[in-house]
């Protein structure tokens, strides 16, 4: 079965840092175009991270600089390295494959606050 | 502008037939991908392309496209059908990706 489970979210301080990860089964992450989408709560979807099949990776404006796209290929798995944590960054974040997004994980809840 | 504009919401009559639009200046170049969400639910792929449904999507659900607007049609609307709806595409430069930001389906 194709499939994405994300894990690694939680309550964290602002100007702190936490590593999502994104573990697929049913298909290869390093050969498909992978991306990361959050949703603030109540708010709409925003484009966050991509990382092409050839390692190139494009950030959205908002996380340029603090947020760090990167995948491991034994193990499969997507990662989104989050630095300098803002109240604004809160979201539920997804993993999705493709640059369609055709498989989507469940999501995994990052919430910044003091 | 690599921006996608929908219409915060739009209802229709069970069994009828609604068009949910997406515009934006990226969709002269790319094609829209179309996006269904349910609540406390990651959204499902139900349209990309020119007018491709991954499997298990009901065949009420198409695509189009002309100039600067993306479509999506529902013909015969079903009450489980109600949901946000996000359309996206490539940006400007090709390599990032934007989305609309939601059309709120209300099915009567």
């Amino acid at each position: 079965e194709v499939q994405l489970v994300e894990s690694g979210g939680g309550l964290i301080q602002p100007g702190g840092s936490l590593r999502l990860s994104c573990a697929a089964s049913g298909f290869t992450v390093s050969s498909n175009y992978m991306s990361w989408v959050r949703q603030a709560p109540g708010k709409g979807l925003e484009w966050v991270s991509v990382i092409y099949s050839g390692g190139s990776t494009y950030y959205a404006d908002s996380v340029k600089g603090r947020f760090t796209i990167s995948r491991d290929n034994s193990k499969n798995t997507l990662y989104l390295q989050m630095n300098s944590l803002r109240a604004e960054d809160t979201a539920v974040y997804y993993c999705a494959r493709d640059y369609r997004l055709d498989i989507w994980g469940q999501g995994t809840m990052v919430t910044v606050s003091s | 502008s690599s921006e996608l504009t929908q219409d915060p919401a739009v209802s229709v009559a069970l069994g009828q037939t609604v068009r949910i639009t997406c515009q934006g200046d990226s969709l002269r170049t790319y094609y829209a991908s179309w996006y269904q969400q349910k609540p406390g639910q990651a959204p499902v792929l139900v349209i990309y392309g020119k007018n491709n449904r991954p499997s298990g999507i009901p065949d009420r659900f198409s695509g189009s496209s002309s100039g600067n607007t993306a479509s999506l049609t529902i013909t015969g609307a079903q009450a489980e059908d109600e949901a946000d709806y996000y359309c996206n595409s490539r940006d400007s430069s090709g390599n990032h990706l934007v989305f609309g930001g939601g059309t709120k389906l209300t099915v009567l």
